[in-house]
Protein backbone atom coordinates (compact mmCIF):
# COMPACT_ATOMS: atom_id res chain seq x y z
CA UNK A 1 0.00 0.00 0.00
CA UNK A 2 1.06 3.41 -0.78
CA UNK A 3 0.10 6.80 0.13
CA UNK A 4 -2.88 7.46 2.59
CA UNK A 5 -5.52 4.64 2.51
CA UNK A 6 -9.07 4.68 3.98
CA UNK A 7 -11.63 1.90 4.71
CA UNK A 8 -14.30 1.94 4.43
CA UNK A 9 -14.78 3.95 1.11
CA UNK A 10 -18.55 3.46 1.62
CA UNK A 11 -20.77 3.72 4.92
CA UNK A 12 -24.65 3.58 5.33
CA UNK A 13 -25.74 3.68 8.94
CA UNK A 14 -28.68 4.83 10.96
CA UNK A 15 -28.60 7.13 13.52
CA UNK A 16 -28.47 4.91 16.64
CA UNK A 17 -25.37 2.80 15.10
CA UNK A 18 -21.73 2.69 16.45
CA UNK A 19 -18.82 2.70 13.48
CA UNK A 20 -15.66 3.83 12.91
CA UNK A 21 -13.46 5.49 9.84
CA UNK A 22 -10.22 4.17 9.66
CA UNK A 23 -7.08 5.51 8.05
CA UNK A 24 -3.52 4.27 7.56
CA UNK A 25 -0.87 6.59 6.13
CA UNK A 26 2.13 5.46 4.71
CA UNK A 27 4.36 8.44 3.56
CA UNK A 28 6.22 8.52 7.17
CA UNK A 29 4.61 11.61 8.45
CA UNK A 30 3.91 12.13 11.83
CA UNK A 31 1.09 14.60 11.52
CA UNK A 32 -2.98 13.38 10.70
CA UNK A 33 -5.99 15.05 9.75
CA UNK A 34 -9.98 14.56 9.35
CA UNK A 35 -11.77 16.55 7.88
CA UNK A 36 -15.41 16.58 6.22
CA UNK A 37 -16.39 17.72 2.80
CA UNK A 38 -20.30 18.87 2.24
CA UNK A 39 -21.66 19.54 -0.96
CA UNK A 40 -21.33 23.49 -2.21
CA UNK A 41 -18.69 24.32 0.99
CA UNK A 42 -14.77 24.02 1.54
CA UNK A 43 -13.49 21.71 2.99
CA UNK A 44 -14.02 21.77 7.19
CA UNK A 45 -10.74 20.74 9.14
CA UNK A 46 -12.00 18.47 11.99
CA UNK A 47 -9.38 17.41 13.69
CA UNK A 48 -5.43 17.65 13.88
CA UNK A 49 -2.98 15.06 15.74
CA UNK A 50 0.64 16.19 15.42
CA UNK A 51 3.12 13.41 17.34
CA UNK A 52 0.11 11.52 18.35
CA UNK A 53 -1.33 14.65 20.47
CA UNK A 54 -4.29 16.01 19.74
CA UNK A 55 -3.68 19.72 18.86
CA UNK A 56 -6.71 20.56 17.58
CA UNK A 57 -10.45 20.38 17.48
CA UNK A 58 -12.36 22.33 15.60
CA UNK A 59 -15.94 22.93 18.14
CA UNK A 60 -16.86 19.40 16.45
CA UNK A 61 -19.57 17.28 18.65
CA UNK A 62 -18.74 14.79 20.73
CA UNK A 63 -20.65 12.55 18.75
CA UNK A 64 -17.49 12.39 16.54
CA UNK A 65 -14.59 10.82 18.55
CA UNK A 66 -10.89 10.90 16.97
CA UNK A 67 -8.40 8.43 18.01
CA UNK A 68 -4.72 8.09 16.57
CA UNK A 69 -3.23 4.81 18.44
CA UNK A 70 0.57 5.70 16.60
CA UNK A 71 1.90 8.04 13.96
CA UNK A 72 0.60 6.07 11.05
CA UNK A 73 -3.30 5.02 11.95
CA UNK A 74 -6.39 7.42 12.48
CA UNK A 75 -9.75 6.32 13.73
CA UNK A 76 -12.77 8.47 13.59
CA UNK A 77 -15.19 7.04 16.04
CA UNK A 78 -19.17 7.52 14.93
CA UNK A 79 -21.90 7.28 17.18
CA UNK A 80 -25.80 8.41 17.04
CA UNK A 81 -24.94 10.64 14.29
CA UNK A 82 -27.99 13.18 12.36
CA UNK A 83 -28.60 12.89 8.45
CA UNK A 84 -26.61 15.82 8.12
CA UNK A 85 -23.32 14.46 9.12
CA UNK A 86 -23.69 12.92 5.87
CA UNK A 87 -20.45 13.95 3.60
CA UNK A 88 -17.06 12.56 2.75
CA UNK A 89 -14.86 12.05 5.29
CA UNK A 90 -11.30 12.60 4.20
CA UNK A 91 -8.21 11.83 6.09
CA UNK A 92 -5.34 13.61 5.29
CA UNK A 93 -1.41 13.30 6.35
CA UNK A 94 1.78 15.57 6.54
CA UNK A 95 5.02 16.55 8.38
CA UNK A 96 4.07 18.00 11.40
CA UNK A 97 3.91 21.85 11.22
CA UNK A 98 4.85 21.10 7.13
CA UNK A 99 2.04 22.13 4.19
CA UNK A 100 1.79 20.05 2.05
CA UNK A 101 -1.20 17.38 3.02
CA UNK A 102 -1.37 14.49 1.12
CA UNK A 103 -5.26 13.36 1.25
CA UNK A 104 -6.90 9.72 1.31
CA UNK A 105 -9.70 8.78 -1.00
CA UNK A 106 -12.21 9.54 1.40
CA UNK A 107 -15.25 7.71 2.97
CA UNK A 108 -18.56 8.49 1.64
CA UNK A 109 -21.07 8.23 4.46
CA UNK A 110 -24.43 8.11 4.43
CA UNK A 111 -26.58 8.59 7.91
CA UNK A 112 -30.06 7.42 7.51
CA UNK B 1 -12.66 32.01 10.16
CA UNK B 2 -10.19 32.68 7.43
CA UNK B 3 -11.81 32.95 3.72
CA UNK B 4 -10.85 31.90 0.43
CA UNK B 5 -12.18 33.39 -2.59
CA UNK B 6 -11.81 30.99 -5.26
CA UNK B 7 -13.04 31.90 -8.98
CA UNK B 8 -14.74 31.14 -11.15
CA UNK B 9 -16.67 28.74 -9.82
CA UNK B 10 -17.24 26.60 -12.39
CA UNK B 11 -15.33 26.34 -16.32
CA UNK B 12 -17.14 24.83 -19.57
CA UNK B 13 -14.14 24.61 -22.09
CA UNK B 14 -13.41 22.94 -25.49
CA UNK B 15 -10.24 20.43 -25.70
CA UNK B 16 -7.04 22.39 -26.15
CA UNK B 17 -8.49 25.35 -24.80
CA UNK B 18 -6.00 27.49 -22.32
CA UNK B 19 -7.39 27.31 -18.41
CA UNK B 20 -7.15 30.40 -15.73
CA UNK B 21 -8.01 29.92 -12.42
CA UNK B 22 -7.01 32.45 -9.17
CA UNK B 23 -8.04 33.02 -5.55
CA UNK B 24 -7.83 35.17 -3.21
CA UNK B 25 -7.44 35.75 0.53
CA UNK B 26 -7.55 38.64 2.95
CA UNK B 27 -4.72 37.42 5.19
CA UNK B 28 -1.18 37.24 4.13
CA UNK B 29 -0.59 34.02 3.09
CA UNK B 30 3.16 32.08 3.46
CA UNK B 31 2.07 28.93 1.41
CA UNK B 32 -0.31 28.18 -1.57
CA UNK B 33 -1.05 24.95 -2.24
CA UNK B 34 -3.23 23.27 -5.61
CA UNK B 35 -5.41 20.22 -5.59
CA UNK B 36 -7.49 18.11 -8.04
CA UNK B 37 -9.90 16.05 -7.09
CA UNK B 38 -12.04 13.54 -9.12
CA UNK B 39 -15.24 11.90 -8.75
CA UNK B 40 -15.20 9.91 -5.60
CA UNK B 41 -11.75 10.73 -4.96
CA UNK B 42 -9.70 12.74 -2.44
CA UNK B 43 -7.52 15.87 -3.15
CA UNK B 44 -4.56 15.09 -5.22
CA UNK B 45 -1.77 18.07 -4.78
CA UNK B 46 -0.96 19.57 -7.95
CA UNK B 47 1.62 22.08 -6.96
CA UNK B 48 3.27 23.99 -4.18
CA UNK B 49 4.13 27.27 -3.66
CA UNK B 50 6.62 28.95 -0.67
CA UNK B 51 7.54 32.52 -2.41
CA UNK B 52 6.22 35.80 -3.17
CA UNK B 53 6.18 35.86 -7.03
CA UNK B 54 6.85 32.26 -7.62
CA UNK B 55 6.19 30.34 -10.69
CA UNK B 56 6.11 27.05 -10.54
CA UNK B 57 5.13 23.99 -13.30
CA UNK B 58 3.57 20.78 -13.24
CA UNK B 59 3.44 19.43 -16.56
CA UNK B 60 1.05 21.72 -18.42
CA UNK B 61 -0.32 22.87 -14.92
CA UNK B 62 1.36 26.85 -14.16
CA UNK B 63 0.88 28.06 -10.47
CA UNK B 64 2.40 31.85 -9.49
CA UNK B 65 2.16 32.75 -5.49
CA UNK B 66 0.84 36.75 -5.87
CA UNK B 67 3.37 39.34 -5.22
CA UNK B 68 0.53 40.54 -2.65
CA UNK B 69 1.14 37.20 -0.99
CA UNK B 70 -2.48 37.42 -1.00
CA UNK B 71 -3.37 35.69 -4.10
CA UNK B 72 -2.30 32.66 -6.33
CA UNK B 73 -3.24 31.51 -9.79
CA UNK B 74 -3.40 28.39 -11.66
CA UNK B 75 -2.87 27.95 -15.43
CA UNK B 76 -3.86 24.81 -17.67
CA UNK B 77 -2.84 24.72 -20.94
CA UNK B 78 -3.97 22.76 -24.06
CA UNK B 79 -6.21 21.50 -21.74
CA UNK B 80 -7.42 17.51 -22.22
CA UNK B 81 -10.54 15.50 -21.18
CA UNK B 82 -9.19 14.23 -18.43
CA UNK B 83 -8.64 17.37 -16.77
CA UNK B 84 -12.00 17.11 -15.50
CA UNK B 85 -12.25 17.68 -12.11
CA UNK B 86 -12.35 20.01 -9.06
CA UNK B 87 -9.64 22.50 -8.25
CA UNK B 88 -8.90 23.54 -4.90
CA UNK B 89 -6.72 25.98 -3.78
CA UNK B 90 -5.57 25.82 0.05
CA UNK B 91 -3.05 28.12 1.81
CA UNK B 92 -1.49 28.54 5.12
CA UNK B 93 -1.56 32.00 6.57
CA UNK B 94 1.79 33.62 7.50
CA UNK B 95 2.43 32.69 11.23
CA UNK B 96 0.41 29.36 11.37
CA UNK B 97 2.55 26.92 13.54
CA UNK B 98 -0.04 23.85 13.27
CA UNK B 99 0.10 23.59 9.41
CA UNK B 100 -3.70 24.12 9.05
CA UNK B 101 -4.76 24.76 5.46
CA UNK B 102 -7.55 27.14 4.66
CA UNK B 103 -9.11 25.47 1.43
CA UNK B 104 -11.21 27.38 -1.02
CA UNK B 105 -14.67 26.12 -2.35
CA UNK B 106 -13.34 25.00 -5.69
CA UNK B 107 -13.49 25.03 -9.71
CA UNK B 108 -15.75 22.39 -11.28
CA UNK B 109 -13.37 22.16 -14.73
CA UNK B 110 -15.89 20.46 -17.42
CA UNK B 111 -13.78 19.86 -21.15
CA UNK B 112 -16.13 18.94 -24.15
CA UNK B 113 -13.97 17.38 -26.73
Amino acid sequence: ETGVTQTPRHLVMGMTNKKSLKCEQHLGHNAMYWYKQSAKKPLELMFVYSLEERVENNSVPSRFSPECPNSSHLFLHLHTLQPEDSALYLCASSQAGWHEQYFGPGTRLTVT
Amino acid sequence: GQQLNQSPQSMFIQEGEDVSMNCTSSSIFNTWLWYKQDPGEGPVLLIALYKAGELTSNGRLTAQFGITRKDSFLNISASIPSDVGIYFCAGQIRGSTLGRLYFGRGTQLTVWP
